[in-house]
């Protein structure tokens, strides 16, 4: 079975320029989760979504960032403008509610650079 | 805001030692679960342990549970230089379903 996938797996850029960053969940898990991990710190959830609608968002600084789950599968992370304070790593997690909802399994993240 | 705090934040041992990890946490609990992240990859969950659970086994990993003294215990016994890695205490609040994460435990394991 494929685990979380996500892309890119570095990305460098200069302040004030957009980034994406995508996820592709274990396939079935309806659940999915963007963190921000900052060096040396826990996981911080960003935003939660059960199948393409976002039903935990209010860690996500949305004056800046958004994010899309439109056929309730792949997922989208944006930053735009990106701050030098977003440099950091961006997991992707997906669970299944149909076994346990509380064990989630993470992709390997983005290390996001901002320059 | 971090529920959980892991101690100690650093841990160096030889291979074959056993090595204990500590977390205490703020707010009643349904669930406490552990993380091991090895260093550029993501997350792996290791155990979970609820709330009415004292003590849970999972090969060489051995978690305690005092929700008394709202902490809990990650033993890994013989350690082998491959669980070098940092480790997570995670809690799930009685009142909500999202998972609030530690600082985290950098166990280094010397061969």
């Amino acid at each position: 079975e494929a685990g979380v996938v996500q892309s890119p797996r570095y990305k460098i850029i200069e302040k004030k320029q957009p980034v994406a960053f995508w996820c592709n969940p274990i396939s079935g898990h309806n659940t999915l989760y963007w963190y921000l991990q900052n060096l040396g710190q826990g996981p911080e959830l960003l935003i939660r979504y059960e199948n393409e609608e976002a039903v935990d968002d209010s860690q996500l600084p949305k004056d800046r960032f958004s994010a899309e789950r439109l056929k309730g599968v792949d997922s989208t992370l944006k930053i735009q403008p990106a701050e030098l304070g977003d440099s950091a790593v961006y997991l992707c997690a997906s669970s299944d509610p149909g076994t346990t909802q509380e064990t989630q399994y993470f992709g390997p993240g983005t290390r996001l650079l901002v320059l | 805001s971090q529920q959980g705090e892991e101690d100690p934040q650093a841990l160096s041992i030889q291979e074959g030692e056993n090595a204990t990890m500590n977390c205490s946490y703020k707010t009643s609990i349904n669930n406490l679960q552990w993380y091991r992240q090895n260093s550029g990859r993501g997350l792996v969950h290791l155990i979970l342990i609820r709330s009415n659970e004292r003590e849970k086994h999972s090969g060489r990993l051995r978690v305690t549970l005092d929700t008394s003294k709202k902490s809990s215990s990650l033993l890994i016994t013989a350690s082998r230089a491959a669980d070098t890695a940092s480790y997570f205490c995670a809690t799930v609040l009685i009142s909500g379903s999202r998972l609030t994460f530690g600082e985290g435990t950098q166990l280094t394991v010397n061969p």
